[in-house]
C-alpha cells in the first residue's frame, strides 16, 4: 500500500547509457518532484510538475527529462549518464503547489556510474 | 541568499536523554518550518510543520519551537529511544521563485542504549 514508489531502488550502469527512474503516487496528489541527494546529503530540487505540467526546472542539464503521462505518475529519464549522475533520486509528492503542504517521499533510486 | 544550517552533522545521547537538534537560517523570514525524519535507504517522511506566529508545537514526544528574532528552530525529541536513530532534516520555503522547499543538510541523532 505504498504512497509514493519508484523503481528501480538501485540502478548500476556505464557512463554514456540513458536510463529511467519510475515514479507513481497513489495519494490523489497534484504536485509531484524530483530530489537529488548527493554524497554530502544535500537534497536539492530538480523539478516540480503540477497536474502534469512543468513549474520548476532547477538549473538541472538537459540530459536530464521528466516525463509526466497523468498526474499519478513522473518518471525521469537521463541520458549520456556521466559520474557526477551518482546520487540518491527522490520523488515526492504535495496535495497542492504550494509549499507549506507536507512532501511524501518514495524510498529513492540509488544510481551508480561505473 | 538565503542559507539554511543544521550546525550538528552528528549527534550522539543517551537512551532516555531529550535530545535537542538546530535549525538556524539567514536572510529571510520564511512564514513556516518543516521538519522530517530519513532513515538510512529510505525517503524523508513529514513530522511536524509550525508556522511563524506559532512559537511551540508538539506531537507526542517531540516539540519544535520557531524563534523569529533567532531565526532559528529547535526539535526536541523528549524520552529518546534507539528507535528515534536517524537523520532530521529541517525545511524552508524559498525566499523567492517557485522552489517548493529547501532542505537543510540535516542532522545524524544516535540514541545510545
Amino acid at each position: 500500500d505504498t504512497a509514493v514508489s519508484q523503481t528501480p531502488k538501485y540502478l548500476v550502469t556505464q557512463m554514456g547509457n540513458d536510463k529511467s527512474i519510475k515514479c507513481e503516487q497513489n495519494l490523489g496528489h497534484d504536485t509531484m518532484y524530483w530530489y537529488k541527494q548527493d554524497s554530502k546529503k544535500f537534497l536539492k530540487i530538480m523539478f516540480s510538475y503540477n497536474n502534469k505540467e512543468l513549474i520548476i526546472n532547477e538549473t538541472v542539464p538537459n540530459r536530464f527529462s521528466p516525463k509526466s503521462p497523468d498526474k499519478a505518475h513522473l518518471n525521469l529519464h537521463i541520458n549520456s549518464l556521466e559520474l557526477g549522475d551518482s546520487a540518491v533520486y527522490f520523488c515526492a509528492s504535495s496535495p497542492a503547489g504550494r509549499s507549506n503542504q507536507p512532501q511524501h517521499f518514495g524510498d529513492g533510486t540509488r544510481l551508480s556510474i561505473l | 541568499s538565503q542559507k539554511i544550517e543544521q550546525n550538528s552533522e552528528a549527534l550522539n545521547i543517551q537512551e532516555g536523554k531529550t535530545a535537542t537538534l538546530t535549525c538556524n537560517y539567514t536572510n529571510y523570514s520564511p512564514a513556516y518550518l518543516q521538519w522530517y525524519r530519513q532513515d538510512p535507504g529510505r525517503g524523508p517522511v513529514f513530522l511536524l510543520l509550525i508556522r511563524e506566529n506559532e512559537k511551540e508545537k508538539r506531537k507526542e514526544r517531540l516539540k519544535v519551537t520557531f524563534d523569529t528574532t533567532l531565526k532559528q528552530s529547535l526539535f526536541h525529541i523528549t524520552a529518546s529511544q534507539p528507535a528515534d536513530s536517524a537523520t532530521y532534516l529541517c525545511a524552508l520555503p524559498p525566499n523567492s521563485g517557485n522552489t517548493p522547499l529547501v532542505f537543510g543538510k540535516g542532522t545524524r541523532l544516535s540514541v545510545i542504549a
